[in-house]
C-alpha cells in the first residue's frame, strides 16, 4: 500500500514563499496526488493535482499564488505572497482501486 | 457550485448505532463517486469508505470493515454511513467528499468536500 509522508509542520513570514513536501513511499514515484488546504475550524478544500512530471490542475477558483510541481517521489506545494488565510493545514492524497490515502498533514504557520 | 451538506452526527453510546446523511447539490450526482473522511479531533485526515457512481462498487478502511455500511440513493441525491458498533475511537468528524470520477474500476482524487458533522462516542 502506498504511503505518502509530509513534514508535520512548516513556517514562513507573512508575503513570503513556502514550499510544502509530500513524499511517497518506495515503488509508487509516478503516482499523481492531490493536494488539500483546511483552515481551522472549516472542511477541507481541494487546491490541485499535481503528476509525476510536474504538471498540474488547479481546483475552481484556487489563486495563482498556489502553484505544484514534482521531482522523483516528491510532489510539492509553493505558496507565494503568503496572506494570513494561508495559515491552515495541508493535506496530500493519492488513490487507486478501492481506496484513498492520506498524508499526516503539514500544518503551515504564517509569522 | 457543489455543495455537500452532512447531518446526522451526534452523542452515542459505545455499542450503539448511527447514520450519518450527505445531501449533495449543484452537480449530477450519478455521475460520481463518493466517500466519506473523518477526523478524530486534532488528528489527520483518514478515509473510511467509497462508493461508485452506481453503487456497484464499495470499499472500506479496514478499521470499519464489518461494522460501516456505505449506501447512495441517486433519485435523492443523497450518500449515507450507516455505523454500527460504535467504538470510542470512531469519535471524529465525518466529511462527505466528492471523487472526480465515476468510480467504476479506480478512484481518483477528493474533488469537493463538506463541512462536517461531528460524531461523539461515549457513555
Amino acid at each position: 500500500q502506498v504511503v505518502l509522508t509530509q513534514s508535520p509542520s512548516a513556517s514562513a513570514s507573512l508575503g513570503a514563499s513556502v514550499k510544502l513536501t509530500c513524499t511517497l513511499s518506495s515503488g509508487h514515484r509516478s503516482y499523481t496526488i492531490a493536494w488539500h488546504q483546511q483552515q481551522p475550524e472549516k472542511g477541507p478544500r481541494y487546491l490541485m493535482k499535481v503528476n509525476s512530471d510536474g504538471s498540474n490542475i488547479k481546483g475552481d477558483g484556487i489563486p495563482d499564488r498556489f502553484s505544484g510541481s514534482s521531482s522523483g517521489a516528491e510532489r510539492y506545494l509553493t505558496i507565494s505572497s503568503l496572506q494570513s488565510e494561508d495559515e491552515a493545514d495541508y493535506y496530500c492524497q493519492t488513490w487507486g482501486t478501492g481506496y484513498w490515502v492520506f498524508g499526516g498533514g503539514t500544518k503551515l504557520t504564517v509569522l | 457550485e457543489v455543495q455537500l451538506v452532512e447531518s446526522g452526527g451526534g452523542l452515542v453510546q459505545p455499542g450503539r448505532s448511527l447514520r450519518l446523511s450527505c445531501a449533495a447539490s449543484g452537480f449530477t450526482f450519478d455521475d460520481y463517486a463518493m466517500h466519506w473522511v473523518r477526523q478524530s479531533p486534532g488528528k489527520g485526515l483518514e478515509w473510511v469508505s467509497g462508493i461508485s457512481w452506481n453503487g456497484g462498487s464499495i470499499a472500506y478502511a479496514d478499521s470499519v470493515k464489518g461494522r460501516f455500511t456505505i449506501s447512495r440513493d441517486n433519485a435523492k441525491n443523497s450518500l449515507y454511513l450507516q455505523m454500527n458498533s460504535l467504538r470510542a475511537e470512531d469519535t471524529a468528524f465525518y466529511y462527505c467528499a466528492k471523487d472526480a470520477g465515476r468510480g467504476s474500476g479506480t478512484y481518483y482524487n477528493a474533488a469537493s468536500w463538506g463541512q462536517g458533522t461531528l460524531v461523539t462516542v461515549s457513555s
